[in-house]
């Protein structure tokens, strides 16, 4: 499986904005980057996906590298609620799982 | 609406007993699929259905675990003679159409099941 890196723990503020960034330097053409988060004693939810362009949806946006080798999920404006793990997935073509890394832990500080 | 849902939300259960969990999928999703989760442990995946039928199984810990999925929508997810290492909990999702046929569609989670094996 394609291989993801992402730091820990990160931890910002209140109405700021949050930087998560996602290393895949193995990633190859068809893989697709998705990003899910998991809130306390829930499920994972769906945060956002692409491929090459940069997207953006009413949750957050993503940030393709050129050499789509790393990734960045940008959350505009955080809140209280945006405190979870956050996963960067590679989603291989004809693979049907989502194979979960460690992710990165946010915290939001009032 | 409504999304996937799950029973029972918890269940403790004594060493060797068997267990069933189950799962109701998103109306109309074809896909479906079982993650566990144990204690600071990261999500794992255990089985994929595409209707009916189990293309992938490769995530399954044991022959303990089996998994099926009947009329294309509610699935059961069975633990026989359950272990203590069995603790954890049990995801399942859906998604519209398998999320890896064009690696686009994302998958639904329900709340899990919370298995304890005392």
């Amino acid at each position: 499986d394609a291989k993801t890196t992402q730091p820990n723990s990160m931890e910002s503020n209140e109405e700021e904005p949050v930087h998560l960034p996602c290393n895949h330097s193995t990633i190859s053409g068809t893989d697709y980057i998705h990003w899910y988060r998991q809130l306390p004693s829930q499920g994972p939810e769906y945060v956002i996906h692409g491929l090459t362009s940069n997207v953006n949806n009413r949750m957050a946006s993503l940030a393709i590298a050129e050499d789509r080798k790393s990734s960045t999920l940008i959350l505009h404006r955080a809140t209280l609620r945006d405190a979870a793990v956050y996963y960067c997935i590679l989603m291989v073509l004809g693979a049907q799982k989502l194979v979960f890394g460690q992710g990165t832990r946010l915290t939001i500080n009032p | 609406g409504a999304g996937v849902s799950q029973s029972p939300s918890n269940k403790v259960t004594e060493k060797g007993k068997d267990v069933e969990l189950r799962c109701d999928p998103i109306s109309g999703h074809t896909a479906l699929y079982w993650y566990r989760q144990s204690l600071g442990q990261g999500l794992e995946f255990l089985i994929y259905f595409q209707g009916n039928s189990a293309p992938d199984k490769s995530g399954l810990p044991s022959d303990r675990f089996s998994a099926e999925r009947t009329g294309g929508s509610v699935s059961t997810l069975t633990i026989q003679r359950t272990q203590q290492e069995d603790s954890a909990v049990y995801l399942c999702a859906s998604s519209l159409a398998p999320t890896g046929l064009a690696g686009r569609d994302e998958q639904f989670f329900g709340p899990g099941t919370r298995l304890t094996v005392l």
